[in-house]
């Protein structure tokens, strides 16, 4: 399985700021995706992470909230764009590397003031 | 839209038992996966099924794929202390997620 780093591990941020999120792959991998868990909740796909082209956004979730990019096959960044509170999650990131299984990242705790 | 019934939602448990838990959906998937997720934590893949009826080990765990392609259960024999934390079973085709089993063992 590949391992998966992400950072930061944590922060706090004020309102009205954002946060920028890396994922880091040990290795080339197809697919990469962004996860959002809310406290006590289960993980809601924010969107697919695709290499050289656009990301696919899930419904409920918009380009200019969650900017993404996607330079290479081991590595992809989340934008957290104009915090609010109701952002506070934890930010996860995973991998496919083509065998419908996924592999997660240790998760970005975002706090939001 | 496609979702994942997962139960119990939580439980508590004498260490040393044996533990249960489910997933059923109405829909039919190729895949079924269990994770755990320990606290401050991603979610770590314990199993993964690929074929209808497939019964899969990994130590103490034991997962089947649900011959209609619509569940799929996670038993844990002889449960020990660091069994605690969220067990989450997903499946594709594409991906979601159960809302998660929190286990608890007292002491």
């Amino acid at each position: 399985s590949a391992v998966i780093s992400q950072k930061p591990s944590r922060d706090i941020c004020q309102r009205g700021t954002s946060l920028t999120i890396q994922c880091q792959v040990d290795s080339q991998v197809t697919m990469m995706f962004w996860y959002r868990q809310q406290p006590g909740q289960s993980l809601t796909l924010i969107a697919t992470a695709n290499q050289g082209s656009e990301a696919t956004y899930e419904s409920g979730f918009v380009i200019d909230k969650f900017p993404i990019s996607r330079p290479n096959l081991t590595f992809s960044t989340l934008t957290v764009s104009n915090l609010s509170p109701e952002d506070s999650s934890i930010y996860l990131c995973s991998v496919d590397s083509g065998g419908e299984t996924q592999y997660f990242g240790p998760g970005t705790r975002l706090l939001v003031l | 839209g496609q979702q994942l019934n997962q139960s119990p939602q939580s439980m508590f448990i004498q260490e040393g038992e044996d533990v249960s838990m489910n997933c059923t959906s109405s829909s039919i998937f190729n895949t079924w996966l269990w994770y755990k997720q320990d606290p401050g934590e991603g979610p770590v893949l314990l199993i993964a099924l690929y074929k209808a009826g497939e019964l899969t080990s990994n130590g103490r765990l034991t997962a089947q794929f649900g011959i209609t392609r619509k569940d799929s259960f996670l038993n844990i024999s002889a449960s020990i202390p660091s069994d605690v934390g969220i067990y989450f079973c997903a499946a594709y085709d594409k991906i979601i997620f159960g809302k998660g089993t929190r286990l608890h063992i007292l002491p």
